[in-house]
């Protein structure tokens, strides 16, 4: 039981380049997210799922685009990188919410910079 | 939406008690605790529900005030071990973004020998 996999761990990119950060789960867990964690700044919610084919923004979405095609994978997509999205990334999972949240499982993050 | 996390620093000696504190606008249906060390994932610590129910860790206690929509975190007999940076989630109780959490800005824990 893996857990949250993230790929890959460290990337450099130039401005303006295209990137698809990858997120699996094997826990069949329905609610997948993606998070930017900077310096002082905590976790920011950027997409979420709560399903495959469902998706919706959260507080900092623009830039990224996601898709959730199958329960497991949750890959994030960065259009044009600029140097506002150095970070780190964080995905998260946790089963599926029937009136409430339930404990994330973090993956081990990606930590990516735009030159 | 941010809740707001105090203090944003604590440093204390090991067997020293501490407390942190998270609050928020919202009306709130559950607090998340999660605990951070430098270059890991954030890991799961507590959630409390309104209503009162509480799951989480065995060693790190939490209240959460439903009325004053606030949650506060207690490490008592502090050890080595509970360095890290605490983050608090907050859900508030809207439909359709059931689950979505907003995080604080952390508060960062070291314990001296």
């Amino acid at each position: 039981n893996a857990g949250v996999t993230q790929t890959p761990k460290f990337q450099v990119l130039k401005t303006g380049q295209s990137m698809t950060l990858q997120c699996a789960q094997d826990m069949n867990h329905e609610y997948m997210s993606w998070y930017r964690q900077d310096p002082g700044m905590g976790l920011r919610l950027i997409h979420y799922s709560v399903g495959a084919g469902i998706t919706d923004q959260g507080e900092v979405p623009n830039g990224y685009n996601v898709s959730r095609s199958t329960t497991e994978d949750f890959p994030l997509r960065l259009l044009s990188a600029a140097p506002s999205q150095t970070s780190v990334y964080f995905c998260a999972s946790s089963k599926k919410t029937s009136g409430r949240a339930y404990e994330q499982y973090f993956g081990p993050g990606t930590r990516l910079t735009v030159t | 939406q941010q809740p707001v996390q105090s203090p944003q620093a604590v440093i204390l000696r090991e067997g020293e008690d501490a407390v942190i504190n998270c609050s928020s606008s919202k009306a709130l249906y559950s607090v998340h605790w999660y605990r951070q060390k430098h270059g890991e994932a954030p890991v799961f610590l507590m959630i409390l529900l309104k209503g009162g129910e509480q799951k989480g860790h065995e060693k790190i206690s939490a209240s959460f005030n439903e009325k004053k929509q606030q949650s506060s975190l207690y490490l008592t007999a502090s050890q080595l071990s509970y360095s890290g940076t605490y983050f608090c989630g907050t859900e508030d109780h809207r439909g359709s973004t059931l689950g979505r959490l907003y995080f604080g800005r952390g508060t960062q824990l070291t314990v001296w020998p």
